[in-house]
């Protein structure tokens, strides 16, 4: 069974600083990988897509893909508390199945 | 770009009636639809996919006879809830993806309370 792992939390930090979410998954050939971000009681957003090793930057979010140690991370800069969600990580396995982290709950303080 | 819609946003119902949610991609042919439900505080959960012209591929436990996925055109694709029960009670959401494309779009989704 190919996984999705990532951190339930609630990751904490403070209005301002960097926020770093990690996910790493166990298909080697996994080719796709998503950021999503969900607030409570509303459905999933895209915030971004990554396809190669290295960072993919987009705003004040950052995509990191490593796929010899098959993590993938996102960088919040400057964090604001519009920010705090939980974010989903998933995966499109060499079967062409998302498979979904079961998400990191961020909360963003003042 | 890339924005998909649900309807109803909300709905209410009588145990044993029947209810259809819709999903529409409004800017893009979506050769695939997937169906997620997502109970409060769990991960989403997939459902079913189902490909345009085609029969869905539903998830391993979830009834393809309770829960019938239409997909006829490549806008629009129907959820209906059979004979639902208060255990399908649940937060209905559904994504669409373009031909050559591996991202999912998701709709605003679609909250169900069976009364």
């Amino acid at each position: 069974q190919k996984e999705v792992e990532q951190n339930s939390g609630p990751l904490s930090v403070p209005e301002g600083a960097i926020a770093s979410l990690n996910c790493t998954y166990s298909d080697r050939v996994s080719q796709s990988f998503f950021w999503y971000r969900q607030y409570s009681g509303k459905s999933p957003e895209l915030i971004m897509s990554i396809y190669s090793n290295g960072d993919k930057e987009d705003g004040r979010f950052t995509a990191q893909l490593n796929k010899a140690s098959q993590y993938v991370s996102l960088l919040i800069r400057d964090s604001q508390p519009s920010d705090s969600a939980t974010y989903l990580c998933a995966v499109l396995e060499s079967n062409y199945q998302l498979i979904w982290g079961a998400g990191t709950k961020l909360i963003i303080k003042p | 770009g890339a924005v998909v819609s649900q309807h109803p946003s909300r709905v209410i119902c009588k145990s044993g009636t029947s209810v259809k949610i819709e999903c529409r991609s409004l800017d893009f042919q979506a050769t695939t639809m997937f169906w997620y439900r997502q109970f409060p505080k769990q991960s989403l959960m997939l459902m079913a996919t189902s490909n345009e012209g085609s029969k869905a591929t539903y998830e391993q436990g979830v009834e393809k006879d309770k829960f019938l996925i239409n997909h006829a055109s490549l806008t629009l694709s129907t959820l209906t809830v059979t004979s639902a029960h208060p255990e399908d009670s649940s937060f209905y959401i559904c994504s669409a993806q373009e031909a050559g494309d591996t991202t999912q779009y998701f709709g605003p989704g679609t909250r169900l309370l069976v009364l």
